[in-house]
């Protein structure tokens, strides 16, 4: 599976969008990106996840640029309760399941 | 309804002693998986089950570590003469056979070895 580089932390403004960068410049044509999130003293949440078309559900936005070596997860309307570390992961989808691989995610922090 | 849940939520231990982690996953999900997850670290794989058979168990670490899921539904992560290192938070997650993309975590337990 692709590595995955993300910033170690990143503010944000109560209110405001929040953009998650991820680069993943090895990723080969039939892995996916997808993104998960942890808050403190929680198991980590899925998010969202995509090929090459960027996807939109309730939670965020997944931008996945055209040569798919990075991608940027959108919070639209930050609010504090996104304050988590969200992790970037490359894997090759499989329908019998698979493991993640997890790196140190970046850590957001939504201020008032 | 109900989520994964693991118990306990917390377990102190002594050195070489022997333990045994619950995980409870969501009802009907065939695939169960276990990582752990030291502090300032992401969750490291462990071990995942496809029904009651271990699928992957390339993560775990030594042959003290030990998971089974006899029924295909609750597992149990046992650990052998413990080691000061094992102290993690053990995280087990489930998915369903029709979205096996998602992985639904439950809380974790906090494993100190003392």
């Amino acid at each position: 599976d692709a590595k995955t580089t993300q910033p170690t932390s990143m503010d944000c403004a109560e209110g405001r969008a929040a953009n998650l960068p991820c680069n993943h410049s090895t990723i080969s044509g039939n892995e996916y990106v997808y993104w998960y999130r942890q808050i403190h003293s929680q198991g980590p949440q899925y998010i969202i996840h995509g090929l090459k078309n960027n996807e939109t559900n309730e939670m965020a936005s997944l931008i996945i640029t055209e040569d798919r070596k990075s991608s940027t997860l959108i919070l639209p309307h930050a609010t504090l309760r996104d304050t988590a570390v969200y992790y970037c992961i490359v894997r090759r989808r499989n329908n019998q399941g698979g493991k993640l691989i997890f790196g140190q995610g970046t850590e957001l922090s939504v201020k008032p | 309804g109900a989520g994964v849940s693991q118990t306990p939520s917390n377990k102190v231990t002594e050195k070489g002693k022997y333990v045994e982690l619950r995980c409870d996953p969501i009802s009907g999900h065939t695939a169960l998986y276990w990582y752990r997850q030291s502090l300032g670290q992401g969750p490291e794989f462990l071990i995942y089950f496809q029904g009651t058979g271990a699928a992957d168990d390339s993560g775990l670490p030594n042959d003290r570590f030990f998971a089974v899921r006899p029924e295909g539904s609750v597992s149990t992560l046992k650990i052998q003469r413990t080691e000061r290192g094992d102290s993690a938070v053990y995280l087990c997650a489930s998915s369903p056979r029709q979205d096996t993309d998602t992985q639904y975590f439950g809380p974790g337990t906090r494993l100190t070895v003392l």
